[in-house]
């Protein structure tokens, strides 16, 4: 299993531009999570989905959004790029049963800045 | 809303010295897990914690649960230059629908020193 991959790895953007960053998992986890994690800061949960069709917001959804047309897909959509959303960008998933909830396994992030 | 709260921030220590981490929620969590970051890396798992008072041992690391489920601690005996990297604790908050949410602290850096 390749676990959770994320791409690009790195993307330097300008103010107003638009842009997807991608989230694959393929161990059939039906929760997926996009966090964001400032300098020295905690991660913050912007989005998250418990299947296919479904998603919700977190903490910090503004200037995102997501869709989750697959369970082994979840992009994170930025619009109208701000300086404020330069970040690193983690994106996550976790198998549920029974509401039985184990460990999150975690991308290797992406780094993107915005100026 | 709910925050966890870790301290300290930063932990400098010589190779050899014991570390310790501390986290607080401000509700009552159902569980709390602890993840490790290596610097330029992704979170890791490490451990999660269910029961009340509940201490867990790895190696060089113990985990402890408070008994009010609203606190926990990770210590290190005898860092070693490997245990470098930042310490998170994350927290689920009991009751209702959290759909697997968990509230991150901020994070302890942990340098240690040759």
């Amino acid at each position: 299993n390749a676990g959770v991959t994320q791409t690009p790895k790195f993307r330097i953007l300008k103010i107003g531009q638009s842009m997807t960053l991608q989230c694959t998992q393929d161990m059939n986890h039906n929760y997926m999570y996009w966090y964001r994690q400032d300098p020295g800061m905690g991660l913050k949960l912007i989005y998250y989905s418990v299947g296919a069709g479904i998603t919700d917001k977190g903490e910090v959804p503004n200037g995102y959004n997501v869709s989750r047309s697959t369970t082994e897909d979840f992009p994170l959509r930025l619009e109208l790029a701000a300086p404020s959303q330069t970040s690193v960008y983690f994106c996550a998933s976790i198998k549920v049963r029974d509401r039985i909830y184990n460990e999150q396994f975690f991308g290797p992030g992406t780094r993107l800045t915005v100026l | 809303g709910q925050q966890v709260m870790q301290i300290p921030q930063y932990q400098h220590v010589q190779e050899g010295e014991d570390f310790t981490t501390y986290c607080n929620s401000s509700t009552t969590l159902s569980n709390i897990q602890w993840y490790k970051q290596r610097p330029g890396g992704h979170p890791v798992f490490l451990i999660q914690l269910v029961k009340s008072g509940e201490v867990k041992k790895q190696k060089r690391l113990t985990f402890q649960f408070g008994e009010a489920k609203k606190n926990s601690s990770l210590h290190i005996t005898a860092t070693q230059t490997t245990d470098v990297g930042t310490y998170f604790c994350a927290g689920r908050v009991a009751g209702g629908t959290s759909y697997g949410k968990l509230t991150f602290g901020q994070g302890t850096i942990l340098t240690v020193h040759p």
